[in-house]
């Protein structure tokens, strides 16, 4: 497991219903970033989880969003009712403890109709 | 608040010629900043980074950047350019998170075609 890697790659879904994106970071990396990437945005910070403090949630854009990080390792971030300005690529990172770099996944490119 | 200028949102270059792609920060101290490629349908790679020493930071696939703090700058050059690189680039700058992490704040991306 080289990567970090993402899933579903594509999720298409109807507007209303909820939806689970799922990143599984690197091993060893203690933190995991969300970022959303969408035309009308571009690039922007989601939430940031740090080992097992209190994730920095700064970056949701609405109450719909939410994320957790079980055990450390495997995050899910969780769109509910979702809405169609909700279309975006969302990308999950993830880095060592005490170093800058963040190491992307592929994304997941979720389409609301 | 931290930002990051791209100002190019699309280059085109010839095959064989040099590229250089600007980027502009705003930030009070000492920034992190990174040069990140993204091609089409893929996640964000790193090409290099600067967080401090020596200004000028070689990276892969042939690139480099100079750290220029009385321009605020730190733009991404290629002295050749191949049709491969044809990609969209993105300048980021570290902001500072609870637990000493950063958060990376974006460019809008330069979306760079490769003419042969």
């Amino acid at each position: 497991g080289a990567g970090v890697s993402q899933s579903p790659s594509n999720k298409v879904t109807e507007k209303g219903k909820d939806v689970e994106l799922r990143c599984d970071p690197i091993s060893g990396h203690t933190a995991l970033y969300w970022y959303r990437q969408s035309l009308g945005q571009g690039l922007e910070f989601l939430i940031y989880f740090q080992g097992n403090s209190a994730p920095d949630k700064s970056g949701l854009p609405s109450d719909r969003f939410s994320a957790e990080r079980t055990g450390g390792s495997v995050s899910t971030l969780t769109i509910q009712r979702t809405q169609q300005e909700d279309s975006a690529v969302y990308l999950c990172a993830s880095s060592f403890p005490n170093q800058e770099t963040q190491y992307f996944g592929p994304g997941t490119r979720l389409l609301v109709l | 608040a931290q930002s990051v200028t791209q100002p190019d949102i699309h280059i085109t270059v010839s095959e064989g010629a040099s590229l250089e792609l600007r980027c502009n920060y705003s930030y009070g101290a000492t920034p992190y900043l990174f040069w990140y490629v993204q091609s089409p349908g893929q996640g964000l790679q790193l090409l290099l980074k600067y967080f401090s020493g020596d200004t000028l930071v070689q990276g892969i696939k042939g690139f480099e950047a100079e750290f220029k703090r009385s321009q605020s700058s730190f733009n991404l050059r290629k002295p050749s350019v191949h049709w491969s690189d044809a990609a969209e680039y993105f300048c980021a700058v570290g902001s500072s998170l609870s637990g000493g992490y950063n958060k990376l704040i974006f460019g809008a991306g330069t979306r760079l075609a490769v003419h042969p």
